[in-house]
């Protein structure tokens, strides 16, 4: 299974600014998915992230909101921009254990996101 | 479209008994079916999948679930409950014609008391 780190683990912020996650990988992956987990609710893709490409967004979201970045097959960045108290979530990383869509996903910890 | 339905938000059951979560499911094809379990301040953890094969799978920690294609159902069951299995579980769907989207339930907290 891959170990998944994410910095920070928690950020409290205030409106208006910006916040970068950092997602780390200890092997190379082609995909690496980030998913949205509100308060008290389930997890919702956001975009998937691969190495070479742009990502792919899900209805909902938007680059300009989201932008990602996936330099390597071990990192990617997800930026939440221009932030309201409605961004307040925990932001995951994942990747899936092989390439085939029978693979399970594995997950980051996870990134703490307040919003003041 | 693939969607995910978990009908119940709680689950109590009392340690020492079998426990059952629920999980409904809706795609195109063939389903990959998966469970994962959130412990308080921490990511999700893979528990088990079905792809193909016996409708009856194994994972982790002693948890099993049934797939049940006549009722589009894939229930996490465990004979015996901990109080150490008291987590946020969540089933999720995958669609094989679909990419790679995983989508899942809105979650089922168990709560294993002595």
């Amino acid at each position: 299974s891959a170990v998944i780190s994410q910095k920070p683990s928690r950020d409290i912020c205030q409106r208006g600014t910006s916040l970068t996650i950092q997602c780390q990988v200890d092997s190379q992956v082609t995909m690496m998915f980030w998913y949205r987990q509100q308060p008290g609710q389930s997890l919702t893709l956001i975009a998937t992230a691969n190495q070479g490409s742009e990502a792919t967004y899900e209805s909902g979201f938007v680059i300009d909101k989201f932008p990602i970045s996936r330099p390597n097959l071990t990192f990617s960045t997800l930026t939440v921009s221009n932030m309201s108290p409605e961004d307040s979530s925990i932001y995951l990383c994942s990747v899936m254990a092989g390439p085939s869509s029978y693979n399970e996903q594995f997950f980051g910890p996870g990134t703490r996101l307040t919003v003041l | 479209a693939q969607s995910v339905a978990q009908p119940e938000d709680q689950v109590n059951v009392a340690e020492g008994n079998p426990l059952t979560v629920k999980c409904t499911y809706s795609v195109s094809g063939n389903p990959y079916l998966f469970w994962y379990v959130q412990y308080p301040n921490r990511g999700l953890q893979f528990l088990l999948k079905y792809i193909t094969g016996d409708n009856l799978v194994k994972g982790s920690y002693g948890f099993e679930a049934e797939f049940n294609k006549s009722q589009t159902s894939f229930h996490l069951k465990k004979p015996s409950a901990l109080v150490s299995d008291s987590a946020l579980y969540f089933c999720a769907v995958r669609d094989p014609g679909g990419g790679n989207k995983l989508t899942f339930g809105t979650g089922t907290q168990l709560k294993v008391e002595l």
